[in-house]
């Protein structure tokens, strides 16, 4: 198992609102920055939140990033089902000298 | 626009070594002060950092894999590559480069891959 800690999956209907966690320790994400992925099945990971809240250019507002303490949470706002993916946080360990991703979680769009 | 194209076997033989390139275009390697980087995701399983180069050569790897890995630059070619010897079935996976922005701050290290290639199929076998 993964040493960030995800839930295997999430749903909710379209147009709601859905978060996802990342459960780490202090080497992790407690002392270092968070980024957020997705991941369509069959296609490569996509970039969505870096340092911990931060959104590239081109992804809508809908996506939002948190961290508090050794957790961080991917947000998603009105939910469409183009968004159903398997999402991934990543992150560096100081401690194991490690980039670190979570195990990943599956969204459904109900 | 920044792109990049992994490319090498889709099949390699138990005990041998795996080899991948990465062709980046719509930029130059040693352009900008990022790290490039391989990823793995074995089918139906999460991702795994292999390990990262800048364009002068400094390399970090993930240490459970670190003995069996190389990650080597070409700026001449525009291209990192990847081989990974000792091969098992376990190292079935697809194989991911991306560019891998990499600061390190007060608050803590910033590691994120912000733009990937399609990924390339490995198959270990016999």
């Amino acid at each position: 198992q993964s040493v960030l800690t995800q839930p295997p999956s999430v749903s909710a209907a379209p147009g709601q609102k859905v978060t996802i966690s990342c459960s780490g320790s202090s080497s992790n994400i407690g002392n270092n920055y968070v980024s957020w992925y997705q991941q369509v099945p069959g296609t490569a990971p996509k970039l969505l939140i870096y340092d911990n809240n931060k959104r590239p250019s081109g992804i809508p507002d809908r996506f939002s990033g948190s961290k508090s303490g050794t957790s961080a949470t991917l947000g998603i706002t009105g939910l469409q089902t183009g968004d159903e993916a398997d999402y991934y946080c990543g992150t560096w360990d100081s401690s194991l000298s490690v980039v670190l991703f979570g195990g990943g979680t599956k969204l459904t769009v109900l | 626009q920044l792109q990049l194209q992994e490319s090498g076997p889709g099949l390699v033989k138990p005990s041998e070594t795996l080899s991948l390139t990465c062709t980046v275009s719509g930029g130059s390697i040693s352009s900008t002060s990022n790290y490039w980087g391989w990823i793995r995701q074995p089918p139906g399983k999460g991702m795994e950092w292999i390990g990262s180069i800048y364009y002068s050569g400094n390399t970090y790897y993930n240490p459970s894999l670190k003995s069996r890995v190389t990650i080597s630059v070409d700026t001449s070619k525009n291209q990192f590559s990847l081989k990974l010897n000792s091969v098992t079935a376990a190292d079935t996976a697809v194989y991911y480069c991306a560019r891998h922005v990499e600061v390190e701050t007060y608050g803590g290290n910033s590691e994120a891959f912000d733009i990937w290639g399609q990924g390339t199929m490995v198959t270990v076998s016999s």
